[in-house]
């Protein structure tokens, strides 16, 4: 089946300008992450989705920085007045966010877009 | 101490040969463990989940300590198309958020 896409691929942009970061979930998956991935450094963290819950938004590194998901599915991220240390790869996961019922562990699985390459000159 | 540790690498193999990764995490109420590869400018794509005392799939052997925190994957009879890098990556305890080491750089060379 389809997984996660994005999209774009890449993107260029002159420090200052507002970019719009588009992730589609795989279809039925409740749960939808944002992460970025820096040169060198590991995935962090940016923002979750749960459904029609409110995001949890602790990740997300500044107020240039929001998300949002419509009708469940697909979300977009954007980044006001880029910077350029918003250069990174940004990545988007689903997942069926499955707890196990006796343990109450949170046991899903994320699913990897191929993500988006923005570059802020 | 970060949150999640890993070899810097990179490791450089030839092939058949077998090579472990090792991984410590700072927070003892973790609860989910996995092993994810990432190809080169690709997405992070899970390799194995590790449970309880650790788990067994074809040439990758993954174990958890959790007295040290700690956390390993063993490749045997290591293949070029082994060559990637391997992110270790924990979940706490009723938590969504996974927390990724900054991964380790393998090359199997022939």
């Amino acid at each position: 089946g389809a997984g996660v896409s994005q999209s774009p691929s890449n993107k260029v942009t002159e420090k200052g300008k507002d970019v719009e970061l588009r992730c589609d979930p795989i279809s039925g998956h409740t749960a939808l992450y944002w992460y970025r991935q820096s040169l060198g450094q590991g995935l962090e963290f940016l923002i979750y989705f749960q459904g029609n819950s409110a995001p949890d938004k602790s990740g997300l590194p500044s107020d240039r920085f929001s998300a949002e998901r419509t009708g469940g599915s697909v979300s977009t991220l954007t980044i006001q007045r880029t910077q350029q240390e918003d250069s990174a790869v940004y990545l988007c996961a689903s997942s069926l966010s499955v707890i196990r019922r006796i343990s109450g562990i949170n046991t899903d699985t994320q699913y990897f877009g191929p993500g988006t390459r923005l570059t802020v000159l | 101490r970060k949150e999640v540790e890993q070899d810097p690498g990179p490791f450089n193999v030839p092939e058949g040969a077998t090579v472990a990764f090792n991984c410590t995490y700072s927070n003892s109420a973790s609860q989910s463990f996995f092993w994810y590869r990432q190809d080169c400018r690709k997405e992070p794509k899970l390799l194995m989940s590790v449970y309880s005392s650790g788990n067994e799939d074809g040439r990758f052997t993954a174990q958890l300590n959790r007295a040290s925190q700690y956390i390993s994957l063993l490749i045997r009879d290591s293949k070029l198309s082994d060559s990637a890098t391997y992110l270790c990556v924990v979940r706490g305890a009723g938590s969504y958020q996974l927390t990724f080491g900054k991964g380790t750089k393998l090359s199997v060379i022939p």
